[in-house]
């Protein structure tokens, strides 16, 4: 249970387009979902909260008008990476809060990676 | 505000040898902890995690893990490990109030040598 969807796995794209990265909750129903960027050999920093129905929270120094996140359902959440550029091309991963009488966790994408040429 | 460090960029150890991977994190408030593993390209898979309860965690795969309050650390540790175990290991803390964000460690890579 509490698997996320990620797509697509991987994509390239010109420098000046956008680019929309889906996030979705299979089994279960997130409120709430995070978005972390990654880049090579280094952690997960996390870019923004994202909840159900209302404006995302984002992290100091991240764009909000450069990524774009929308969390319209309780099943999907999506990030927009607006007037894409070479320095935007990074490893994305979405995660999902869930919790049940009995458990409690993260569960998380299986990443995007974003090339920008 | 919370922090993880994870002491060890690089863990290189032998196959059927022991490994511990050190986790230390620091929080104002009380925290969930996890320890994920990463393959190249992949997302994350969760190992174990602390929640409550008994401090000593078992996980996926033969990794287990100790909570130890006084000390502030989450340490990994597996008796037996095997080439496959070769990854990125992050640490994670997670508020368990308000935005119940969750910040990571720089990660540790594991690698086993036949």
């Amino acid at each position: 249970g509490a698997v996320v969807s990620q797509h697509p796995s991987r994509v390239i794209c010109k420098s000046g387009t956008s680019v929309k990265i889906e996030c979705r909750s299979l089994d279960f129903q997130a409120t709430t979902m995070f978005w972390y960027r990654q880049f090579p050999k280094q952690s997960l920093m996390l870019m923004a909260t994202s909840n159900e129905g209302s404006k995302a929270t984002y992290e100091q120094g991240v764009e909000k008008d450069k990524f774009l996140i929308n969390h319209a359902s309780l099943t999907l959440s999506t990030l927009t990476v607006t007037s894409a550029h070479p320095e935007d091309s990074s490893f994305y991963i979405c995660s999902a809060r869930f919790w049940t009488d009995t458990n409690y966790g993260y569960t998380f994408g299986s990443g995007t990676r974003l090339t920008v040429v | 505000a919370q922090s993880v460090t994870q002491l060890d960029s690089q863990v290189p150890v032998f196959e059927e040898a022991p490994v511990e991977l050190r986790c230390n994190y620091s929080s104002s408030v009380s925290v969930y902890l996890f320890w994920y593993v990463q393959y190249p390209n992949q997302g994350l898979q969760l190992l174990l995690k602390y929640l409550s309860g008994s401090t000593l965690v078992k996980g996926i795969n033969g990794f287990e893990a100790e909570f130890n309050k006084s000390q502030t650390s989450f340490h990994l540790r597996k008796p037996s490990v095997h080439i496959s175990d070769t990854a990125e290991y992050f640490c994670a803390v997670s508020q368990n109030t308000g935005g119940f964000k969750t910040i990571f460690g720089a990660g540790t890579r594991l690698f086993v040598k036949a």
